[in-house]
């Protein structure tokens, strides 16, 4: 059990809409990762949050937003939702480095 | 852009047969790899860890060999089990970068 939770599993959503997924880190952990995981395909970096800051970012458009609170929790956002955004969103977290990262279950999001 | 890319999608082996996945990366600069398993409605786990100045890791069942001349990257695994069907991801770590670089996976099917 790695610790890492995240909500909701399952999400359906309509082209054009906001959607907000979120991401509590394992205990003792301030650092916090977003992957974006097409069916099929290997997860793709979104961005990285330690310690409240952005700390690296992927090829995403702006749209793709997000935020570490002081208890190091996070939430991913994305807006204008496009079909192609359906996928699975994994968090990752870490004490550290992203060599010691533990992933969470992941929230599969369709956009219709 | 640099990638981490799998030579073979699905992999078929027998119980208790030996189970060899490769994985080729392109960036030469890449300093640390990591091999994850996926199991169907989960975030990767963590297998084992190779740094660019070894050539081999040995772990409980798993073994990372790292060529670097060639940029290859290969996961066994001994006397698979049932247990061991799952797909697999190589990823890169490059310098500082804050981020991981997943492969596209390859699935490992264990059949009795």
């Amino acid at each position: 059990e790695t610790g890492v939770t995240q909500s909701p599993t399952h999400l359906i959503k309509t082209r054009g809409q906001q959607v907000t997924l979120r991401c509590s880190s394992q205990s003792g952990h301030n650092t916090v990762s977003w992957y974006q995981q097409a069916l099929g395909q290997g997860p793709q970096f979104i961005f990285q949050y330690y310690r409240e800051e952005e700390n690296g970012r992927g090829n995403f458009p702006p749209r793709f937003s997000g935020l570490q609170f002081p208890n190091y929790s996070s939430e991913l956002n994305v807006n204008a939702l496009e079909l192609d955004d359906s996928a699975l969103y994994l968090c990752a977290s870490s004490p550290g480095g992203v060599e010691t990262q533990y992933f969470g279950p992941g929230t599969r999001l369709l956009v219709l | 852009g640099e990638s981490v890319g799998l030579h073979l999608p699905t992999l078929s082996v027998q119980e208790g047969d030996n189970s060899i996945i490769n994985c080729a990366y392109s960036n030469s600069a890449s300093d640390y790899f990591i091999w994850y398993k996926q199991e169907s409605g989960k975030g990767p786990q963590f297998i084992i860890d190779i740094r660019s100045n070894m050539d081999k890791r040995q772990g409980q069942r798993v073994t990372v060999l790292l060529n670097k001349t060639v940029k290859h990257l290969s996961l066994q695994i001994a006397a698979t089990q049932p247990g061991d069907s799952a797909v697999y991801f190589c990823a890169e770590i490059t310098g500082t970068a804050s981020k991981l670089t997943f492969g596209t996976g390859t699935r490992l099917q264990v059949t009795l």
